[in-house]
């Protein structure tokens, strides 16, 4: 089957618009996480989705951020007012859930803020 | 706090051996990782390790835990041009991987 897919790849957008990423996990994976990784950094922690329900938020890096996984597989990454800082590759990964611990990561949404 | 330090760059001839090293700084930590990533392409996990081990092999990984310094290495033996990229150590702190923590990533370049 097909791996965690997530579009767009890129994504170019002015200061204070607002953006939406999407993540397509691996079919029948219950967890869901988005990482954000900025230029010559790792990936940081946003926010983790069991099934439909956001089971860690603490991440998120203020209120401008938003996620949504509405029937427990696609999930929708919202970020309001964007600004240059805001410019990253957005990263989603999806578990299979019962004992499984691996992540499985999706290519990244490339994500800059002019 | 949580923190992952790594060294930020290595350079190795094809054919040698590569050790890329790793300090953590949460004791509970239960699985550290072991991801590869290449230009472009997406986080790959290469191996990981569970907290009650010293030692994981795998082909021509081998992946060291010191618990009581802390310290994870991954050695890849006989180093090829291929396996030039970015290794990037991390931890969770669950036995479910929830909330990986990653270092800032170490460059692997391997010359022929």
């Amino acid at each position: 089957g097909a791996g965690v897919s997530q579009t767009p790849s890129n994504k170019v957008t002015e200061k204070g618009k607002y953006v939406e990423l999407r993540c397509d996990p691996i079919s029948g994976h219950t967890a869901l996480y988005w990482y954000r990784q900025s230029l010559g950094q790792g990936p940081e922690f946003l926010i983790y989705f069991q099934g439909t329900g956001a089971a860690d938020d603490s991440g998120l890096p203020n209120d401008r951020f938003f996620a949504v996984r509405p029937e427990g597989s696609v999930s929708t990454l919202k970020i309001q007012r964007t600004e240059r800082g805001d410019s990253a590759v957005y990263l989603c990964a999806s578990r299979e859930g019962g004992g499984s611990i691996t992540q499985y990561f999706g290519p990244g949404t490339r994500l800059t803020v002019l | 706090g949580e923190d992952v330090e790594q060294s930020l760059f290595l350079s190795v001839r094809e054919g040698d051996s590569s050790v890329i090293n790793c300090t953590y700084t949460d004791s509970s930590s239960t699985y550290l990782y072991w991801y590869k990533q290449e230009p472009g392409a997406g986080l790959q996990l290469l191996t990981y390790i569970f907290s009650n081990m010293d030692m994981k092999q795998d082909q021509r990984l081998t992946v060291l835990l010191n618990k009581k310094d802390k310290h994870l290495s991954l050695r890849i033996a006989d180093t090829q041009t291929g396996d030039s990229a970015i290794y990037f150590c991390a931890e969770s702190m669950d036995q479910a991987g929830t909330a990986l923590i990653f270092g800032k990533g170490t460059t692997l370049s391997v010359s022929s």
